[in-house]
């Protein structure tokens, strides 16, 4: 079956500690987004790559990194730099680059805590 | 960056009444979204509107997209406790494709 796949589910990181979640899709999609959701708010853009090799800053990319070597990956690595990186991360995936008759697809989100 | 806002935050309501949630932006809107999440988990898609004065329904939700393609509305007759959850809008700019969110509303029901 197509989907998206964020593994692991679970992540515990000390602090001082860079760690990467991955992303997966077997969609065939030019677009892949990373979002940061904190309790009771929203999701909020780290970033977006509408195509392999390329990427943009969304609204919250300071402290984050990505890369887009591959169609079928998108992984994001939170570092050190991140003041507050305890939160849920969902990952998403499009046709792209832009949505026009087709939803966003969602992966089941990392659950980020630093220890 | 697209700005969403939803309305009410949250809210509570008695099985069997209706509700409706509230996304406004302060563009207008390419293409406007409505996601549903359970708590810890990812979105599910529930329905998309692209043209001004759409209107969708799906089993007892309808959303509506108004003439000026900048408010959204997702209504919901007749609730029932699977209805429980976050509902977020969504939607992309004009002239760029970040597909952005608004904060979401958390709906009860209650028996």
């Amino acid at each position: 079956d197509g989907g998206i796949t964020q593994s692991p589910k679970y992540l515990f990181r000390k602090e001082g500690q860079n760690v990467t979640l991955s992303c997966e899709q077997n969609l065939n999609h030019d677009a892949m987004y990373w979002y940061r959701q904190d309790p009771g708010q929203g999701l909020r853009l780290i970033y977006y790559s509408q195509i392999v090799n390329d990427f943009q800053k969304g609204d919250i990319a300071e402290g984050y990194s990505v890369s887009r070597e591959k169609k079928e990956s998108f992984p994001l690595t939170v570092t050190s730099a991140q003041k507050n990186p305890t939160a849920f991360y969902l990952c998403a995936s499009s046709v792209g680059p832009s949505l026009e008759d087709t939803e966003a697809f969602f992966g089941q989100g990392t659950r980020l805590t630093v220890v | 960056s697209q700005e969403l806002e939803q309305s009410p935050q949250s809210l509570i309501v008695q099985e069997g009444k209706n509700l409706t949630i509230n996304c406004t932006s302060s563009k207008t809107l390419y293409g406007l979204y409505w996601y549903k999440q359970k708590y810890g988990e990812g979105l599910i898609f529930l329905m998309m509107l692209q043209k001004g004065g759409e209107e969708k329904s799906h089993e007892k939700i309808t959303a509506k997209l108004d003439e000026k393609k900048q408010q959204s509305s997702l209504h919901i007759t007749a609730s029932q406790p699977s209805h429980a959850g976050i509902y977020l809008c969504g939607a992309e700019g004009l002239n760029d494709y970040k597909l952005s969110f608004g904060a979401g509303t958390t709906v009860t029901v209650r028996a």
